[in-house]
């Protein structure tokens, strides 16, 4: 079985200040590792994805994440915020094999404060 | 964007109605999804296919059905409407293993 906790439901930070939003989570299988945001009213677009190799992982809009094993962890970083940042962050993980399905936490809501 | 339609995008009904929700993509991706997004749960998978026909249960597929008679099409039908059902419902498409899902943009509904 897989559980994703996402450690902070709320996140407040000022404009150009750094973030990080943290992911731990549990699993009896490996698993693949994601980033997903979600801005008012719309879909999730996907950030980031650690699928293997280096555990330093890049996404868009300057996010990066890093995976931890040892510590089962996934936290998702930006040096320095702005106010399009604001939005909701869902961290998800899903075994390799099988039909790949998505478990998700229950998400970080991250503003931006100008 | 990943082609992916959701219809309607938003619905109100009443309880003990039918309701189909329709998810259709243009990508040609085997695997398909249906979630519920609902506040302190994230979301959570209710139901996905893995091929025309070839469909399986999620975590909350209680009071849930789906089909899918081709490829581009995954219906997802609450067969009668409970106000527990209120959610948002998004779908989401995957093509080869290893890639990530891409979501749509989501259904509102509610049952009153």
């Amino acid at each position: 079985a897989q559980s994703v906790t996402q450690l902070d439901s709320q996140v407040p930070v000022f404009e150009e200040a750094p973030v990080e939003l943290r992911c731990n989570y549990s699993s009896s299988v490996s698993v693949y590792l994601f980033w997903y945001v979600q801005y008012p009213n719309q879909g999730l677009q996907l950030l980031l994805k650690y699928l293997s190799g280096s555990t330093l992982v890049k996404g868009i809009n300057g996010f990066e994440a890093e995976f931890n094993k040892s510590q089962t962890s996934f936290h998702l970083r930006k040096p320095s915020v702005h106010i399009s940042d604001t939005a909701e962050y869902f961290c998800a993980v899903s075994p390799l094999t099988g039909a790949n399905n998505l478990f998700f936490g229950t998400g970080t809501r991250l503003t931006v404060i100008p | 964007d990943a082609g992916i339609t959701q219809s309607p995008r938003h619905k109100v009904t009443e309880t003990g109605t039918p309701v189909t929700l329709r998810c259709h993509q243009t990508e040609n991706h085997r695997y398909m999804y249906w979630y519920r997004q609902d506040p302190g749960h994230g979301l959570r998978l209710i139901h996905y296919s893995y091929g025309v026909k070839d469909t399986d249960k999620g975590e909350v597929s209680d009071g849930y059905s789906v089909s899918r008679s081709k490829t581009e099409d995954f219906l997802l039908t609450l067969e009668s409407a409970t106000s527990s059902q209120t959610s948002v419902y998004f779908c989401a498409i995957r093509g080869r293993e290893n890639q990530p899902q891409h979501f749509g943009d989501g259904t509102r509904l509610s049952i009153l």
